[in-house]
């Protein structure tokens, strides 16, 4: 099955500089990725995603590239504010996520004021 | 608000009681799944339904767990003869089939298992 890794586990950066999370996955097959967002006691919230058909993807300070090759996609957080601070998760799925989704083990991330 | 819902939001019971979980999903979403997330880590998948059919299911999922979407609307998830192993936080996602589908969470079922 599906395997996705996530990396790093912990991430702090300074409120304006940007953050990257990478994660990779095993299985060709996959050719949807979403990004999600989970706040403290809150369900995971979907903050962007990209499909195989794409190599990258951009909204607002919010961005996903796509390396189907290196199996390997990453999320990029521009112009960081307080308020993203959180838990992201990476997740992959075939058939355009018509199916289940296989998370990574998640990146919090802290932005320090 | 026309999210998806869970009920109750917190439950805590002692080993060997059955416990049952609702979602409701998002109106008109003829997917719905349902997940499991231990501290620390990433949703694991349990099982799915396309409308009231059950299309896959974990290995994850035991025969102490049963999942029912009975006219295609609301689900519950029950576990039977609960262990402390089952102590995670249950999450529901909806979706509805199609080109480009997003699964959208709800805010979870925080299960203790004393």
């Amino acid at each position: 099955g599906e395997n996705v890794e996530q990396h790093p586990s912990t991430l702090s950066v300074q409120e304006g500089d940007s953050a990257v999370i990478k994660c990779t996955y095993s299985d060709s097959a996959s050719n949807y990725f979403p990004w999600y967002k989970q706040e403290l006691g809150k369900g995971p919230q979907l903050i962007i995603d990209i499909r195989s058909n794409v190599g990258e993807k951009k909204d607002q300070r919010i961005a996903v590239t796509l390396n189907k090759t290196a199996k390997h996609f990453s999320l990029h957080i521009t112009e960081t504010q307080p308020e993203d601070s959180a838990v992201y998760f990476c997740a992959a799925s075939t058939n355009f996520g018509n199916e289940k989704l296989t998370f990574g083990t998640g990146t919090r991330l802290t932005i320090i004021p | 608000d026309t999210g998806v819902s869970q009920d109750p939001r917190h439950k805590i019971t002692k080993r060997g009681q059955n416990v049952t979980f609702r979602c409701d999903p998002i109106s008109e979403h003829n997917r719905l799944y349902w997940y499991r997330q231990t501290l620390g880590q990433g949703p694991e998948f349990l099982t799915y339904f396309q409308n009231e059919a059950q299309l896959e299911k974990s290995r994850l999922l035991s025969d102490r767990f049963s999942a029912e979407r009975p006219k295609g609307s609301f689900s519950t998830l029950e576990i039977q003869r609960t262990e402390q192993g089952d102590s995670a936080m249950y999450l529901c996602a909806s979706s509805s089939a199609g080109l480009t589908d997003t699964q959208y969470f709800g805010p979870g079922t925080r299960l203790t298992v004393l």
